[in-house]
């Protein structure tokens, strides 16, 4: 069973606009969410992350939003460009004991010239 | 930034070989590192985690006799894939714990393993 689901499973944005994604969670043991970017080969980079007590959270042009009522939060891809090409995945974290990340299916990102 | 480093990066083995996967977080100590496999445009899957000194916890439906691992200090867990076969064949990519933070995880750039 996906703890947590992940949409759209691709994206095609042109350079400079928005990108975004969502996903959704069952789990309320979670207590982090982060977000992370992967190249072909690589493996994943931490982006950025948020806890549930927040409801947005920017970093240069990314930004999280989290809703935590309907159990929601969304990555936002602000101005995007080509070098922004990458799979993305949203993961949850699941508060005490071991602290596992559940990882989203991904959103294969393209940003087109 | 913390590194954690994997090797090999590639690997490719006759089926019914063992393979051996090494990962070390270089400039800081993993209490807890965690073993993940990733398929083709799929998502990562956990298989296991591992903590320094104690034996691993195996995620259900991960054959803890197929994938042992060992966690034998604080920069170092490794991973083996015995008698591999071409099922085996995948992206194997681990990620640490940094002893003492909230909970970050830094993950290895991936291991490529192929079973002929």
């Amino acid at each position: 069973q996906q703890q947590v689901k992940q949409s759209p499973q691709s994206l095609i944005v042109q350079k400079g606009g928005i990108s975004i994604i969502n996903c959704a969670y069952e789990n309320t043991a979670f207590d982090y969410f982060p977000w992370y970017q992967q190249f072909p080969g690589k493996g994943p980079a931490l982006l950025i992350a948020i806890r549930p007590d927040v409801s947005e959270k920017k970093e240069g042009r990314f930004t999280i939003s989290f809703n935590k009522s309907a159990k929601q939060f969304s990555l936002h891809i602000m101005d995007s460009q080509p070098g922004d090409s990458a799979t993305y995945f949203c993961a949850a974290r699941r508060s005490g004991g071991y602290q596992k990340v559940t990882f989203g299916t991904g959103t294969k990102l393209q940003v087109i010239p | 930034g913390a590194v954690v480093s994997q090797h090999p990066s590639r690997v490719i083995c006759k089926s019914g070989t063992s393979v051996k996967i090494e990962c070390r977080s270089l400039d800081f100590q993993a209490t807890t590192m965690f073993w993940y496999r990733q398929f083709p445009k799929q998502s990562l899957m956990l298989m296991a985690t591992s903590n320094e000194g104690s034996k691993a916890t195996y995620e259900q439906g991960v054959e803890k006799d197929k994938f042992l691992i060992n966690h034998a200090s604080l920069t170092l867990s490794t991973l083996t894939v015995t008698s591999a076969h071409p099922e085996d064949s995948s992206f194997y990519i681990c990620s640490a714990r940094r002893k003492g933070q909230g909970g970050e995880l830094f993950f290895g750039e991936g291991s490529r393993l192929t079973v002929l």
